[in-house]
């Protein structure tokens, strides 16, 4: 079955700290695999998008890494901010193009004072 | 400014009466697509379209029509509403060709009594 599974469901951090999120599929074939951030009552945004010949992409203090071999990408947090408090969400395309999505449950992240 | 603007941005209506929420990109993409996100379960596709006359279901599309007669609008109806389908809804688009992200709008509530 195709599945993106993410963990943790929830995670606390303080401010400062880093932090880093898991995301396992077993969507197939795979072609590539996002990032959203979404905060409370907004709609998600793009982090990264990353294919399968890449195996680490940065967009400012968030760093995507992927291992296609064992299906597997985690998205880093370095030195944490209040705004980084959000849910975190996976998404993979079924079936190599972009038009049917499976999305991961999300990790919704506090990061505390 | 580009965007994805949906309508209404909340909605309370009773079961079996006809609603339909307007989706419109301004950013010329042929991407478009329709989610529910409910608590525990994420979001789920409803519909999408890859381009002008061309609808696919996605995982949940029971009770959902769409249509894109336009390349912008791409409306989601719900002809006989029920309360199953309360839920936040949102519409997004991207670029057809290549890896592209989706660009969110900022969803639409709806409760259905």
């Amino acid at each position: 079955k195709n599945q993106v599974e993410q963990s943790p469901q929830s995670l606390i951090i303080l401010e400062g700290k880093n932090c880093t999120l898991q995301c396992n599929y077993t969507v197939s074939p795979f072609s590539n695999l996002r990032w959203y951030k979404q905060d409370t009552g907004r709609g998600p945004v793009s982090l990264t998008i990353m294919t399968f010949s890449e195996n680490t992409k940065s967009n400012g203090r968030y760093t995507a890494t992927l291992d296609a071999d064992t299906k597997q990408s985690s998205l880093h947090i370095t030195a944490s901010q209040l705004s980084d408090s959000a849910s975190y969400i996976c998404v993979v395309p079924l079936g190599g193009s972009q038009g049917n999505l499976i999305f991961g449950k999300g990790t919704k992240l506090s990061v505390k004072p | 400014e580009a965007q994805v603007t949906q309508n209404p941005r909340y909605l309370i209506t009773v079961t079996g009466k006809k609603l339909t929420v307007t989706c419109s990109q301004n950013m010329n993409h042929e991407y478009m697509s329709w989610y529910r996100q409910d608590p525990g379960l994420g979001l789920r596709q409803i519909y999408y379209s890859m381009n002008v006359e061309v609808t696919d279901k996605g995982d949940v599309p029971e009770g959902y029509k769409v249509s894109r007669k336009e390349k912008r609008n791409f409306p989601l109806i719900l002809e006989s509403p029920s309360p199953n389908q309360t839920s936040l809804y949102f519409c997004a688009s991207s670029s057809g060709t290549g890896v592209q992200p989706q660009h969110f709008g900022d969803g639409t509530r709806l409760s259905i009594l």
